[in-house]
């Protein structure tokens, strides 16, 4: 069965400053990826998504991520990041038989420091 | 925007009580999927279907029942509440492979 792990509960940031959120993932092939953003009290929003191809993907909000086979992992990175990022991030797996059921990491609180 | 509305949005009701949850979408996607929410587990899958009157379940399925009679409705119904079903609700359609959310129900059970 697939898994995903979000190493990091909380992360704390200084506005400016880059961030990095960890994901790693158990699947047997190449997987669907995907990372959303969830601010306080709202849905769901997607940042990005793998399927294949180039394995450096660009989103929404300045956000990024890379697909790394090898080290099955799936990290989202930020170069300078603002106080509207301030929420919680969830990394999840697709399995592309059976509707595209997605697995979720626990998710990541990202707090932003003035 | 998916065009996925979810009803009620907040809902608070007693052990024992049924209660149903309805997600309705506006674009004809075949898949629609129902999620809870809780800390530290991120969102796990309760059941989802692929069509009028094809539903499977998910990953934490039991105590929870699923109908999709139209195309555009979605429903899930807690047979009994309990405490433990008490969390955040959210549908997801899918389009080209990926999911999108709706706003969320709030659920507690006393």
């Amino acid at each position: 069965a697939q898994s995903v792990t979000q190493p990091d509960i909380h992360i704390t940031v200084s506005e400016g400053a880059s961030l990095e959120l960890r994901c790693n993932y158990s699947y047997g092939a190449t997987p669907y990826l995907f990372w959303y953003v969830q601010s306080p009290g709202q849905g769901l929003q997607l940042l990005l998504k793998y399927f294949s191809g180039d394995t450096l993907v660009q989103g929404i909000k300045g956000f990024e991520a890379e697909f790394k086979r090898s080290q099955s992992s799936f990290n989202l990175r930020k170069p300078s990041v603002h106080w509207s990022d301030a929420a919680e991030y969830f990394c999840a797996v697709g399995e592309k038989a059976a509707g595209n059921k997605l697995t979720f990491g626990g998710g990541t609180r990202v707090l932003v420091k003035p | 925007d998916a065009g996925i509305t979810q009803s009620p949005r907040h809902k608070v009701t007693e052990t024992g009580t049924p209660v149903t949850l309805r997600c309705h979408q506006t674009e004809n996607h075949r898949y629609m999927y129902w999620y809870r929410q809780d800390p530290g587990h991120g969102l796990r899958l309760i059941h989802y279907s692929y069509g009028v009157k094809d539903t499977d379940k998910g990953e934490v399925s039991d105590g929870y029942s699923v109908s999709r009679s139209k195309t555009e409705d979605f429903l899930l119904t807690l047979e009994s509440a309990t405490s433990s079903q008490t969390s955040v609700y959210f549908c997801a359609i899918s389009s080209g492979n990926t999911q999108y959310f709706g706003p969320g129900t709030r659920l507690t059970v006393l």
